[in-house]
């Protein structure tokens, strides 16, 4: 089965403080993609990446960054906190071959608080 | 992007088959329809997807129309573990993006 790992389930940070949440996944996927799921809003992407050391925008990135240096790992880093970034963070990754016929296998979310 | 349209919740006896439909009128030759649940304080959960065959796994069936415009995703024993909200999206073609609806929250009842 495939393993998306967030590395924290629950996250309390202060305004204007750096964030990083991390996330691992075990299948050896090319994609990877970061969502924030909000009550009535759904998942929206942030940033998606489809190799090491590339990344995409989604569609709300203001506020965010990520990083990605090895296959496994990707990390989403909220540059400087902001409450309005209180959200349920979600991990996927997929494989990059006929994409659009390879699923996203998310992770179990980090759900942040911002205060 | 094709759109999808589900009812917004649906109850279901526990041991009894779930039918869940989805209705994508819009749908293009090459686009998927993927299923997908998410059960509460969980990431969402792949489920089955398909083209224009019926498909079936050890979760669930998919069961699309011969003219691809809605589709019936179907748990065939339900339990209690299955309440969730299950999301019904049309993939676009060589789109990484998954756009997620409302879905329809399904509670099974004992």
């Amino acid at each position: 089965d495939v393993k998306v790992t967030q590395s924290s389930r629950y996250l309390v940070k202060r305004t204007g403080e750096k964030v990083f949440l991390e996330c691992v996944q075990d299948m050896d996927h090319e994609n990877m993609f970061w969502y924030r799921q909000d009550p009535g809003l759904g998942l929206r992407l942030i940033y998606f990446s489809y190799d090491v050391k590339m990344k995409e925008k989604g569609d709300i990135p203001e506020g965010y960054s990520v990083s990605r240096e090895k296959k496994e790992r990707f990390s989403l880093i909220l540059e400087s906190a902001s409450t309005n970034q209180t959200s349920m963070y979600l991990c996927a990754s997929s494989q990059r071959r006929a994409l659009y016929n390879s699923p996203l296998h998310f992770g179990n979310g980090t759900r942040l608080t911002v205060t | 992007d094709a759109k999808t349209t589900q009812p917004p919740s649906m109850d279901c006896a526990e041991g009894r088959a779930a039918n869940l439909p989805c209705n994508h009128s819009t749908i293009s030759g090459n686009e998927y329809v993927y299923w997908y649940r998410q059960i509460h304080s969980q990431g969402p959960q792949y489920i089955i997807h398909g083209l224009k065959n019926n498909e079936t796994n050890e979760m669930a069936s998919l069961i699309i129309t011969e003219d691809r415009k809605s589709s019936t995703l179907i748990l065939p024993h339900a339990t209690l573990r299955d309440t969730a909200v299950y999301y019904c999206i049309v993939r676009v073609s060589n789109d990484y993006k998954l756009s997620f609806g409302a879905g329809t929250t399904v509670t099974v009842r004992a």
